[in-house]
């Protein structure tokens, strides 16, 4: 079964410090998502890439977050300087867009931060 | 307000009995709508997604589309205490709009099947 691949599984870091997430989308989708999940707020977009083009970013904090997609099989995560508030499950999804209807998105296993 | 909602719960219902979870949308302009099953500590997974209205089955779940009244709704029959978990509904635009397979998550409806 192709899947979305999400690296690290759990990540604690100390308030101030970088932390980077991956993810590698399944072979031949052509959308990324990343999406931050917690129990207060559910699932929240945070960003998103359509053939590796950002489309979307404005449920990111601009000042301490950042996403790229330097190629197809790689997406990445950056919140510099972590904050307790970031702590969440941060979850990669892809799907391939561009017909009538969109493929349903397939989500990685999650990046479980912590940050003290 | 939440373009998606989600009837709050939790829902709590026998093994064996129909389970009906609901939800609402606001935008007239969503086109397609997706059921994600996620246990506790994994990530979403998909169950189900429809386009038109009326009904679609697969297995014991069946998934309605109502879009005059903006809702839709999946039915789990024959419930199962595996089926005991939280459900996202999921809603986005298509038909060559720019979101592009966005979607927008209610805030989830937990399960319990008691045995």
């Amino acid at each position: 079964d192709a899947r979305v691949t999400q690296t690290p599984r759990h990540k604690v870091t100390e308030m101030g410090q970088e932390v980077t997430m991956r993810c590698q989308p399944i072979l031949g989708h052509n959308t990324v998502f990343w999406y931050r999940q917690t129990m207060m707020q559910g699932l929240e977009l945070l960003a998103y890439f359509r053939n590796r083009a950002p489309l979307d970013d404005s449920g990111m904090p601009k000042d301490r977050f950042s996403a790229e997609m330097p190629d197809a099989t790689l997406a990445t995560l950056k919140i510099q300087p972590s904050e307790p508030r970031d702590s969440a499950v941060y979850f990669c999804a892809s799907g391939r867009t561009g017909g009538y209807y969109n493929s349903p998105l397939h989500f990685g296993n999650g990046t479980r931060l912590t940050v003290t | 307000q939440k373009e998606v909602e989600q009837n709050s719960g939790p829902l709590s219902v026998p093994e064996g009995a129909i389970a009906s979870l609901n939800c609402t949308y606001s935008d007239r302009g969503s086109q397609s709508f997706f059921w994600y099953r996620q246990y506790s500590g994994k990530s979403p997974e998909l169950i189900m997604f429809i386009y038109s209205n009326g009904d679609k089955e697969d297995g014991r779940f069946t998934a309605q589309l109502n879009k005059a009244s903006q809702y839709v709704s999946l039915l789990i029959r024959d419930s199962q205490p595996s089926d005991s978990a939280t459900y996202l509904c999921a809603g986005t635009y298509d038909a060559g709009g720019t979101s592009y397979g966005k979607l927008t998550f209610g805030q989830g409806t937990i399960l319990t099947v008691h045995p």
